[in-house]
């Protein structure tokens, strides 16, 4: 079955101690995107990845960091998530950058 | 700058028709992408808009007109299942999607 993985789906944390929530994909996609969604403003950008060590900063990059070592996982890490980075975060993958986004359940993060 | 405007919630009667409007300014155009999220869900593909005029696919059609920054999203023999958010997506000439913030559906029977 075609998929997009996110673990965890639920995470709550403290200030400051580092995290990283992974994303894996099994249909050979080039393009994989993180998003976070708060309430009210939708659909933020945080990083994308047009392919394999090609990373780019979307709309909110601030205090996050991800790498593409590798097609099918595209990990979102947190080195010192504050209690600003409470959210849902989603990430998502098409086969190239104009074609439908499928995305994974989505993660729920709670940063106390 | 870029900026998406959709209204922020619309109810409608089971049955009856809908359409859910959004004007765009982006830098750089490449196409404009709707997507469903129920609640508590992520988002689903719906359709996709890269040249102007309108595109049918069942109950679900998308309009683009690109000289006017702006898009809509009809919604025929309305369903109750069909409540749920409406993102208006426009992509940019770097392939980066900008969201708008969605318009809640509700949908009465």
């Amino acid at each position: 079955e075609a998929q997009v993985t996110q673990n965890p789906r639920y995470l709550i944390t403290v200030t400051g101690k580092k995290l990283t929530v992974t994303c894996s994909q099994n249909m050979n996609h080039e393009y994989m995107s993180w998003y976070r969604q708060d309430p009210g403003l939708g659909l933020r950008q945080i990083y994308y990845s047009m392919n394999v060590e090609v990373t780019d900063k979307g709309d909110v990059p601030e205090g996050y960091k991800v790498s593409r070592k590798e097609k099918r996982n595209f990990p979102l890490i947190l080195e010192s998530p504050s209690p600003n980075q409470t959210s849902l975060y989603f990430c998502a993958s098409s086969s190239q950058g104009a074609q439908p986004q499928h995305f994974g359940d989505g993660t729920r993060l709670s940063i106390l | 700058g870029q900026n998406i405007d959709q209204p922020t919630e619309m109810t409608a009667t089971e049955g009856a028709i809908v359409q859910i409007n959004c004007t765009y300014q982006t830098s750089g155009f490449n196409g404009l992408f709707w997507y469903q999220q129920h609640a508590g869900e992520a988002p689903t593909f719906l359709s996709y808009n890269v040249l102007d005029g309108l595109e049918e696919k069942g109950r679900f059609s998308s309009f683009l007109s690109r000289s006017k920054g702006y898009s809509y999203l009809l919604l025929k023999e309305l369903q109750m299942k069909d409540s749920a958010s409406y993102l208006c997506a426009p992509l940019k000439s770097n392939y980066q999607l900008i969201w708008g913030a969605g318009t809640k559906l509700i949908i009465k029977p």
